[in-house]
């Protein structure tokens, strides 16, 4: 059971590249997010999923899409990658109920990117 | 706006005292609240929560306090461990699941 991996760990782009940043989790949970982190700033939702083929904006979309076309896995993609995306990024799903909460999320190890 | 603030960056405690790490809010509309632990290297690791209608949880060493009226939580070590070292979030959870998270303190537990 290997929870929620992240491909790949560490990627350095030159501004305008494109890359697509893989979330892969094999606990069939409905629910997937895409964070980044920055220093003091905490982690901010990028896009998430409420399950396969849908997704939704979050706190920070701008630069960013995603897509969702199975249950397991969650794309982030940088179509012209820029200097202020170096960041590290979180991939996390959850189990969630409907009408319930408090349900803790599951993240993996990270991503970190830098955009020269 | 932050909806969620850590307003200490970071904390040193002595191995075996009580740690405490401070987390305010602004948004009303938060039905639960979760702390999480971080090492470097390594994504957060969720710790403990409370629901916003609860004013304290339990797990272990680790208790969460939730003032509703002054918008404010805090985590308690206790006893503080030097494995304890790491950085902790507070996150809101609203509508839809969504967390909304602090800035982090970094705890450093001494020997």
């Amino acid at each position: 059971n290997a929870g929620v991996t992240q491909t790949p760990k560490f990627r350095v782009l030159k501004t305008g590249q494109s890359m697509t940043l893989l979330c892969a989790q094999d606990m069939n949970h409905e629910y997937m997010y895409w964070y980044r982190q920055d220093p003091g700033m905490g982690l901010r939702l990028i896009h998430y999923s409420v399950g396969e083929g849908t997704t939704a904006k979050g706190e920070v979309p701008d630069g960013y899409n995603v897509s969702r076309l199975k249950k397991q896995n969650f794309l982030l993609g940088l179509e012209s990658a820029a200097p202020s995306q170096t960041s590290v990024y979180f991939c996390a799903s959850s189990l969630s109920v409907e009408g319930t909460g408090g349900y803790e999320q599951f993240f993996g190890p990270g991503t970190r990117l830098t955009v020269l | 706006d932050q909806q969620v603030k850590q307003n200490s960056p970071s904390l040193s405690v002595q191995e075996g005292r009580i740690s405490i790490l401070n987390c305010d809010y602004t948004n009303s509309m938060f039905d639960y609240f979760l702390w999480y632990k971080k090492y470097p290297a390594e994504g957060p690791t969720f710790l403990i929560s409370i629901s916003s209608i609860k004013d304290k949880n339990e797990d272990g060493r680790f208790t969460v306090f939730l003032n509703k009226s002054a918008k404010h939580l805090s985590l308690h070590i206790v006893p503080s461990q030097p494995g304890d070292s790491a950085v902790y979030f507070c996150a809101g959870e609203g509508a839809g699941n969504m967390l909304t998270f602090g800035g982090g303190t970094r705890l450093m537990v001494k020997p």
